[in-house]
Parts: structure tokens; C-alpha cells; sequence
């Protein structure tokens, strides 16, 4: 069965990096684009955005540029968030998920729904 | 990008009884060449990852009880319980996906719990 699997919470200080993992198994990790949610603590689920596995292209929400990045190493299956300049609205819980979905003609990922979600890992921003 | 509402904010319903969370999209997520609208639903738990529940709008995930269904159409979404069960307390959260791959929303959220 799909499993992903997250790292641990995490607590920095303001200005600091994070980078997140979710390693993927029991499907063809090239297969599906990977997206990443975000949920701040008591609120709703944001989505950040999502790489595309086969050219490692990323796409970020609006708001979500230049200090969100995504990365990928195919060879093991698991996606990278990683956050730098931490500051404390940044905190919350990160998923992984995948979607349903096909690549198109330019070999784009168009992502449905979301099937299968990490376990979620805390990011605590705080000096 | 479209703005997802979901009416009420939370819902106190007696054991057994119907659970009606509505869902609004800002524009029309039916996508006619392949007549299917881009909607799905999701439960969270505390403490837990989202769970997916209904896509298309109205089919069910393979495992989910058939007293969770959804309906609806172009801007206009409903997932009822029909009967509600302990262990549906929870958040439901709908998620449009007509905007792929540059953009997915989700609604602000129904806490369903007992009363």
C-alpha cells in the first residue's frame, strides 16, 4: 500500500532553515507529482504547492515563493521541502500528499484530488 | 484563484440524525468536455492527516460508508451524513481541483460534532 512518511517536528529560530522529507513507497514515485499542504495551528489546509517528479519543475502557491522550495531525489523515492528566513507565521503542520492525476502533452502533472497524505510534520518558529 | 466558502462553520447534530455541510466555489468547477466537476471532500480528525472522502463531487472512496455522500453542481456542493456516527466527528474540508495544476483551494473548514 502507499505509505508517506515524514520527519519529525522540528523547532527553530527566527531566520533559520528547515527542510522537510516524505518518503514515498508502494508506488512508482515518478508516477505522481508530489504536493505539499500547510495547516497553522487551529486553521484550515493551505496548499503550497507541488513538483513535478519526472523534470523536478516545481509550482508554488501565490504567497508561497522565494522562500519555499521544493527538491526531490528520485533515487530514494522522497521529496524536500524546505523553508529558509523562518519567521513565526511559518508555524504549522506540513503534509505531503498525493494526487490523482496524468501528465499532459507537454508532460506537465495535472493533479486531482489528493489520495494518500504524510503524517504531517510540525515546523515551530519561535526565538 | 477560486475562493471556496463552506457553510456552517460547525454543526451540532444528535447521534443517528443528518449531517448537511454546504460548500460554494467562487466560480464554476464543472468542466463540461468531460462532464465531471472538480470537487472533492475531506475529514480530518484531531491529530490526523486529512482523509480523502468523495471526488467528482459525488463518488465516493473505495471503504467509506455509504452514509457519507456528496452532490452537487458548477459552484453548488453538499456532503451529507445521513446518519451521524460517533466516530464522524471530525472537520470537513472541501477542495476544488479545476484550477490544476496552478492551483488548489480548500473551504475553511465544518467542525461536525455531537450533540
Amino acid at each position: 500500500q502507499v505509505q508517506l512518511v515524514q520527519s519529525g517536528s522540528e523547532l527553530k529560530k527566527p531566520g533559520a532553515s528547515v527542510k522537510v522529507s516524505c518518503k514515498a513507497s508502494g508506488y512508482t514515485f515518478t508516477n505522481h507529482a508530489m504536493n505539499w499542504v500547510r495547516q497553522a495551528p487551529g486553521q484550515g489546509l493551505e496548499w503550497v504547492g507541488s513538483i513535478n517528479p519526472n523534470t523536478g519543475n516545481p509550482t508554488y502557491a501565490q504567497g508561497f515563493t522565494g522562500r519555499f522550495v521544493f527538491s526531490l531525489d528520485t533515487s530514494v523515492s522522497t521529496a524536500y521541502l524546505q523553508i529558509t528566513s523562518l519567521k513565526a507565521e511559518d508555524t504549522a503542520v506540513y503534509y505531503c500528499a498525493r494526487p490523482v492525476g496524468y501528465y499532459d502533452s507537454s508532460g506537465e502533472f495535472r493533479s486531482y484530488y489528493f489520495v494518500d497524505w504524510g503524517q504531517g510534520t510540525p515546523v515551530t518558529v519561535s526565538s | 484563484d477560486i475562493v471556496m466558502t463552506q457553510s456552517p462553520d460547525s454543526l451540532a447534530v444528535s447521534l443517528g440524525e443528518r449531517a448537511t455541510i454546504n460548500c460554494k466555489s467562487s466560480q464554476s468547477v464543472f468542466y463540461s468536455p468531460v462532464n465531471k466537476n472538480y470537487l472533492a471532500w475531506y475529514q480530518q480528525k484531531p491529530g490526523q492527516p486529512p482523509k480523502l472522502l468523495i471526488y467528482w463531487a459525488s463518488t465516493r472512496v473505495s471503504g467509506v460508508p455509504d452514509r457519507f455522500s456528496g452532490s452537487g453542481s458548477a459552484t453548488d456542493f453538499t456532503l451529507t451524513i445521513s446518519s451521524l456516527q460517533a466516530e464522524d466527528v471530525a472537520v470537513y474540508y472541501c477542495q476544488q481541483y479545476y484550477d490544476t495544476p496552478r492551483a488548489f483551494t480548500f473551504g475553511p473548514g465544518t467542525k461536525v460534532h455531537i450533540k
